[in-house]
């Protein structure tokens, strides 16, 4: 059965203080890997796609990396506007149109 | 661009009524899909269409359903509400190939009481 895990559940930081977000995943060939970002009372917002192991992908603060059994979103120098809850996602081959999300790391970034 | 809308945002039922919660969308999207999300649980994939007149069941399909008549809209059933369905739905769509990112809804609150 296809899984994702993510750790940890939640995390402070001060701003300018850097950390990663950690998302390990089983599935039966991966399609992609998806990286959403979910504010309070809103819909994720759609933020990065990895298809292999050693792909990276970035933008502003955040970069996400893959490897054959984990993902990591780096979060380098915080601001407080990066609190959010981090969705992890995978899809599987096989044609099948599921996505299969972990329960999100709640970041919250103290100014 | 409006991109995905849901309506209403908010509703509360009672056991054993029935409601449709709406989702439309406006970037010629050919994928749509239905999650519930549940406090401290990962999103559930319900019923996903990849065209009009073309629907197909996800993880968690039991007492809901489907049409998709139009490209634009996507409409989900609830038949006889229980408390179970309790949770927040969310529509999403996206354009067929890569990066498969989806477009999501800003999300149905439903409480059944």
């Amino acid at each position: 059965e296809d899984q994702v895990t993510q750790s940890p559940e939640a995390l402070r930081l001060q701003e300018g203080e850097s950390s990663s977000l950690n998302c390990s995943y089983t599935v039966s060939g991966l399609r992609g890997l998806f990286w959403y970002r979910q504010d309070p009372g809103k819909g994720p917002e759609f933020l990065f796609t990895l298809y292999s192991a050693g792909e990276e992908k970035e933008k502003e603060r955040l970069k996400a990396t893959l490897t054959k059994k984990e993902s990591f979103l780096h979060i380098t120098a915080p601001k407080p506007e990066d609190s959010a809850t981090y969705l992890c996602a995978v899809g599987a081959q096989g044609g099948s149109e599921k996505l299969v999300f972990g329960k999100g790391t709640k970041l919250t970034v103290n100014p | 661009n409006a991109g995905v809308t849901q309506t209403p945002k908010f509703r509360i039922l009672k056991i054993g009524q029935s409601m449709t919660l709406q989702c439309a969308q406006d970037m010629n999207h050919n994928y749509m899909y239905w999650y519930r999300q549940d406090p401290g649980m990962g999103l559930k994939l319900i019923y996903y269409s990849v065209g009009a007149g073309i629907t197909d069941k996800g993880e968690v399909p039991n007492g809901y359903n489907v049409s998709r008549s139009t490209t634009e809209d996507f409409p989900l059933r609830l038949e006889l509400a229980a408390p179970s369905q309790t949770s927040v739905y969310f529509c999403a769509s996206r354009v067929q190939g890569a990066p498969y990112g989806y477009t999501f809804g800003s999300g149905t609150r439903l409480t059944v009481v």
